[in-house]
């Protein structure tokens, strides 16, 4: 049974257009993560929800905005993407409460903007 | 400014023998990290953590040692099995209040039969 879920994982598409990767995790955690990891291999947060409340927002373009309809899920949307969104996506999850536990990722999503 | 520094891109070493990664961060307050282990198109999976409170963890081939006072931690796996051939990230728990988690660049070991 797969822990962390993410889909798409390739995500092929224009500039300009407006897309969604869901990330579904079945680990019973009540905190999710979005990071990107860059062309230059680093990994970087951007978003974290914890209970669907927000508790991270890192200096992350207003283009993208992560929805969290409960807390096994925690999508995230692009408007007008750009090139420079090309990347891969990860999701992940931990339980709250006690950050000094693991996070646990999805495969990743792999996004190129063409 | 990057907090956490991997600074060796790439390691390759003969199956059987040592292979240490090493880690670099800069902020004095962190009191957690973890290593995570990848594989191509896969996620990121925990490997071994280490609270600020110890200089050592061990779980089988896998050894963290913390140095603090050098803000230097490293990860031994011993013996070395081609199938540890994977990129390593070192990472640090920013906030635990949040989670954030800083991550470094990442090590690629490479493990030859």
């Amino acid at each position: 049974d797969t822990a962390v879920s993410q889909t798409p994982k390739y995500l092929v598409t224009q500039m300009g257009n407006d897309k969604s990767i869901k990330c579904e995790q079945n680990l019973g955690h009540d905190t999710m993560y979005w990071y990107k990891q860059d062309s230059k291999k680093f990994l970087k947060i951007m978003f974290s929800y914890n209970n669907k409340e927000l508790i991270i927002n890192e200096t992350v373009p207003n283009r993208f905005s992560p929805k969290s309809p409960d807390k096994a899920h925690l999508n995230l949307h692009i408007n007008s993407l750009e090139l420079g969104d090309s990347a891969v996506y990860f999701c992940a999850s931990s339980q709250g409460g006690n950050f000094y536990q693991p996070q646990h990722f999805g495969d990743g999503t792999r996004l190129s903007i063409l | 400014d990057q907090q956490v520094k991997q600074n060796s891109p790439s390691l390759s070493v003969q199956e059987g023998r040592i292979s240490i990664l090493n880690c670099d961060y800069t902020n004095s307050m962190f009191d957690y990290f973890l290593w995570y282990k990848k594989y191509p198109a896969e996620g990121p999976t925990f490997l071994i953590s280490i609270s600020s409170i110890k200089d050592k963890n061990e779980d089988g081939r896998f050894t963290v040692f913390l140095n603090k006072s050098a803000k230097h931690l490293s990860l031994h796996i011993v013996p070395s099995q081609p199938g540890d051939s994977a990129v390593y990230f070192c990472a640090a728990l920013e906030s635990s209040n949040t989670g954030k988690l800083i991550f470094g660049q990442g090590t690629t070991l490479q493990v030859k039969p």
